[in-house]
């Protein structure tokens, strides 16, 4: 089984809203990734959680906060954001980086559109 | 830092036609590329993992193959349901960070 699964499909929210995105994955997998992506455009990385902790932050504004409850769960908190941040988040897993364990597993996406 | 190119950007066939789609990357120290098919609107969908320079691994009607220098994706006599961007990704280094190519967009008209 090489499920990831994402709630909510779809999001709508306001610029002083404050939201969070889920993702979850049984495969025992211990790497967690966060992506955005915009229409066209192929995925950028955003956050890696390895064993739970946070390993790469892109350089992401604030205003989305990654955390990771434990090895099956990943959030993405969203407070104060702007119409540009629009577009589809993706969470992704691997099992931690050995070869032959690298490929990343994506979920189906949460579709967030910011009024 | 890592560069991947695929061509072309966009790519029509007919029914039954092969084609290859190419991924070309400058990485140090490759670690493993890999190839995703993407449904708009959807999360990208695994297809291959290639790690050494002639492997090859075929799944229906694709088959990916590795170089040195770049990963070819065949696909024999495609049907319409192959429709999609297929993207290519590849890892390098000591990192979790993978580098996406931006994609080949396949049509497959009936």
């Amino acid at each position: 089984d090489t499920e990831v699964t994402q709630t909510p499909k779809h999001l709508v929210m306001g610029m002083t809203n404050k939201k969070s995105l889920k993702c979850e994955q049984h495969m025992g997998h211990r790497a967690m990734y966060w992506y955005k992506q915009k229409a066209k455009k192929p995925p950028e990385l955003m956050f890696v959680y390895s064993y739970e902790k946070l390993s790469i932050n892109e350089s992401v504004p604030s205003r989305f906060s990654p955390e990771c409850p434990n090895s099956s769960l990943l959030n993405l908190h969203l407070h104060a954001l702007q119409p540009e941040d629009s577009a589809l988040y993706l969470c992704a897993s691997s099992q931690e980086g050995r070869r032959g364990a690298d490929t990343q597993y994506f979920g189906p996406g949460t579709r967030l559109t910011v009024l | 830092e890592d560069q991947v190119t695929q061509s072309p950007e966009a790519l029509r066939l007919q029914e039954g036609e092969s084609s290859s789609l190419n991924c070309s990357y400058t990485v140090s120290g490759l670690r493993g590329l890999f190839w995703y098919r993407q449904d708009p609107g959807k999360g990208p969908e695994f297809l291959f993992t290639l790690y050494s320079a002639g492997e090859e691994k075929e799944k229906e009607r694709l088959k990916a193959t590795l170089t040195k220098k770049e990963s070819f994706l065949h696909i024999t006599a495609p049907k319409p349901e192959d429709s999609a961007t297929y993207l290519c990704a590849v890892l390098s280094g000591g990192y979790q960070k993978v580098t996406f190519g931006t994609g080949t967009k396949l049509q497959v008209i009936p």
